[in-house]
């Protein structure tokens, strides 16, 4: 089937070490997005690419990266400057432009700082 | 700057309880709002509003935007504990390339 896997699931990080979150869609789209979302909040924009080889930074860009070498994978590295990094991540695809209900979500990342 | 405001941001009613949720909106060349329900992980797409007036409607949940005055409501009545999730109204913006989400209301449907 086709869909948007996240790995992992969980994640324990310790303070100083960066962590790179998977991303992986097999639904040939050219838009892929990062969210992040704090408990009982919406979702803020990290980083969104709209072809390989190319992305932008989104509303929460600092202290991540991202990489879009290939069009199904679009990692994302939390680096030791993210001073908050606990929070639940969530990748998205798109075939193009946004419209109603042609984004597909993976399942998530929680991440924990300890 | 784009903007998506929810209202109220949580919400604890009783089992048959009728509730509306509300999403403001500012953005530059507005072409369509969505409303997601996330109970988990991911959210699940509810629906998608273009036009101002027209009653989008799924079993129990109804939405309606007006585009003259900027918002949208999403309307839930004779809430089940099921219906219990964060809801999320989001736009898309800068030629539909992102969406931008307001920051979701937590319903909580106690029995």
């Amino acid at each position: 089937d086709g869909g948007i896997t996240q790995s992992p699931k969980y994640l324990f990080r310790k303070e100083g070490q960066n962590v790179t979150l998977s991303c992986e869609q097999n639904l040939n789209h050219d838009a892929m997005y990062w969210y992040r979302q704090d408990p009982g909040q919406g979702l803020r924009l990290i980083y969104y690419s709209q072809i390989v080889n190319d992305f932008q930074k989104g509303d929460i860009a600092e202290g991540y990266s991202v990489s879009r070498e290939k069009k199904e994978s679009f990692p994302l590295t939390v680096t030791s400057a993210q001073k908050n990094p606990t929070a639940f991540y969530l990748c998205a695809s798109n075939p193009g432009s946004v419209q109603g209900n042609t984004i597909y979500f993976g399942e998530g990342s929680w991440l924990t700082v300890v | 700057e784009d903007k998506v405001v929810q209202s109220p941001l949580s919400l604890v009613v009783h089992e048959g309880d009728t509730v509306t949720l509300n999403c403001s909106y500012e953005v530059t060349n507005f072409r369509s709002l969505l409303w997601y329900k996330q109970e988990k992980k991911a959210p699940t797409f509810l629906f998608m509003l273009t036009s101002s007036g027209i009653e989008k409607k799924s079993g129990r949940l109804s939405s309606i935007l007006d585009k003259k005055e900027l918002f949208s409501i999403l309307n839930i009545t004779a809430t089940q504990t099921g219906d219990s999730a964060i809801y999320l109204c989001a736009v898309p913006i800068q030629g539909a390339q992102k969406l931008v989400f307001g920051q979701g209301t937590r319903l909580t449907i106690n029995p």
